[in-house]
């Protein structure tokens, strides 16, 4: 069916990195870009970042730019989020989704189930 | 960046009642406005795309209405599984904001 998988939940310390990666199947990867949202425990949906898997053009938040890179393997439609410098306030829960694009809206209509990064030392 | 100020930030209600929910955006956003539900450690699910469009399988007593910058989300008549939080989306440019969510607890 379609769906995104994502990776397990992760512990790291302080100044490391995580790489979280979401496998699409049931559609074509490359149709759809995803996006990066990520939760912290408690609070609302915070936007990272966007990745064409065609092209593999993709653009951030300000706030995690130079500390996220998104990667994409079409062979095995995976798409890759790391982030690095980890610190405590990475903490969160972060998702994937898909992005279906219609004349006059956007929306994220597939979500994968999330995967908990845990910044602790 | 465009802020999406969502509100009330919880509302207490009874099933069988109407709720309603509003969202301002800080800019026209024209229809790139969403709304999504979300239930404790669930990812959120899509219910209404461009403003006022249903996503398939969502049940009607959910609609959307609004425009420009000005969004409203209602729930015609609470039922049980309708506890949840709810949060509208813009995505007429990068970075895709969020409103900040309304969650809606049972009376």
């Amino acid at each position: 069916q379609v769906q995104l998988a994502q990776s397990g939940d992760e512990v790291k310390k302080p100044g490391a990195s995580v790489k979280v990666s979401c496998k699409a199947s049931g559609y074509t990867f490359t149709n759809y870009d995803i996006n990066w949202v990520r939760q912290a425990t408690g609070q609302g949906l915070e936007w990272m970042g966007w990745m064409d898997p065609n092209s593999g053009n993709s653009g951030f938040a300000q706030k995690f730019q130079g500390r996220v890179t998104v990667t994409r393997d079409t062979s095995i439609s995976t798409a890759y989020m790391e982030l690095s410098s980890l610190r405590s306030e990475d903490t969160a829960i972060y998702y994937c989704a898909r992005v279906m694009k219609a004349v006059g809206s956007w929306y994220f209509d597939l979500w994968g189930r999330g995967s908990l990064v845990t910044v602790s030392s | 960046d465009i802020q999406m100020t969502q509100s009330p930030f919880s509302l207490s209600a009874s099933v069988g009642d109407r709720v309603t929910i509003t969202c301002r955006a800080s800019q026209t956003i024209y229809r790139y406005l969403n709304w999504y539900q979300q239930k404790p450690g669930k990812a959120p699910e899509l219910l209404i795309y461009g403003v006022y469009s249903l996503q398939s399988g969502v049940p009607s007593r959910f609609s959307g209405g609004g425009s420009g910058a000005d969004f409203t989300f209602t729930i015609s008549s609470l039922q049980p599984e309708d506890f949840a939080t709810y949060y509208c989306q813009q995505t007429y440019s990068t970075p895709y904001t969020f409103g900040q969510g309304t969650k809606l607890e049972i009376k």
